[in-house]
């Protein structure tokens, strides 16, 4: 079964780039079919779907955080990653990288979720 | 925010039988597969139901999913105190670019 975990800065400055890695275990994030993914939960609040990677080359962003967001693989470390630039308080949230393949078309692994504070 | 719309909360004594609406539109959840997902305090997110109605392995059958048209509903029967926890459905909204929407959530209370 894959597993997956975040890691990153707990802790992020304003105007500041939230960087984030997903390290994924028992299983390879070269896999065909898979959509790598960030979701973030602001405190208190729903979920809100970040963007994925797909094919370790395509990716597909939430238009509200598209201008912000990059999200890449790196195959030697099996790992996939995400950047949000130019924080503010409102991007405070657990973050939580997930997949799922598209036969499933729904998020069926997740990290446990890793949370980033934006504050000076 | 969020393009589907749930109840705020609902509750039930244990044993008995609750029902969580999903409301979308003709862009998300007319024509797409809905996913249910139950978060439990302090916990990731867990795949209850996906394709409208499938249940992954190691999910009990007192989970149930249906669509109807800009509709979808999540059924818990047998009520557990276990099922204290907030759920969340999600799908594809096919708008101008392929974006997953999930719902605003629903507390479901154990009486």
């Amino acid at each position: 079964q894959v597993q997956l975990q975040e890691s990153g800065p707990g802790l992020v400055k304003p105007s500041e780039t939230l960087s984030l890695t997903c390290t994924v275990s028992a299983g390879s994030v070269s896999s065909a079919g898979f959509y790598w993914s960030w979701i973030r939960q602001p405190p208190g609040k729903g979920l809100e779907w970040i963007g994925y990677i797909y094919t370790s080359a395509s990716t597909n962003y939430n238009p509200s955080l598209k201008s912000r967001v990059t999200i890449s693989v790196d195959t030697s470390k099996n790992q996939f990653s995400l950047k949000l630039n130019s924080v503010t308080a409102a991007d405070t949230a657990v973050y939580y990288c997930a997949t799922g393949h598209v036969a499933v078309d729904a998020f069926d692994i997740w990290g446990q979720g890793t949370t980033v504070t934006v504050s000076s | 925010q969020s393009v589907l719309t749930q109840p705020p909360s609902v509750s039930a004594a244990p044993g008995q039988k609750v029902t969580i609406s999903c409301s979308g539109s003709r862009s998300n959840i007319a024509n797409n597969y809905v996913s249910w997902y139950q978060q439990l305090p302090g916990t990731a997110p867990k795949l209850l139901i996906y394709e409208n109605n499938k249940r992954p392995s190691g999910i009990p059958d007192r989970f149930s999913g249906s669509k109807s048209g800009t509709s979808a509903t999540l059924g818990i029967t047998g009520l557990q105190t276990g099922d204290e926890a907030d759920y969340y459905c999600g799908t594809w909204d096919s708008g101008l670019t392929a974006t997953y929407v999930f719902g605003t959530g629903t507390k479901v209370t154990v009486l």
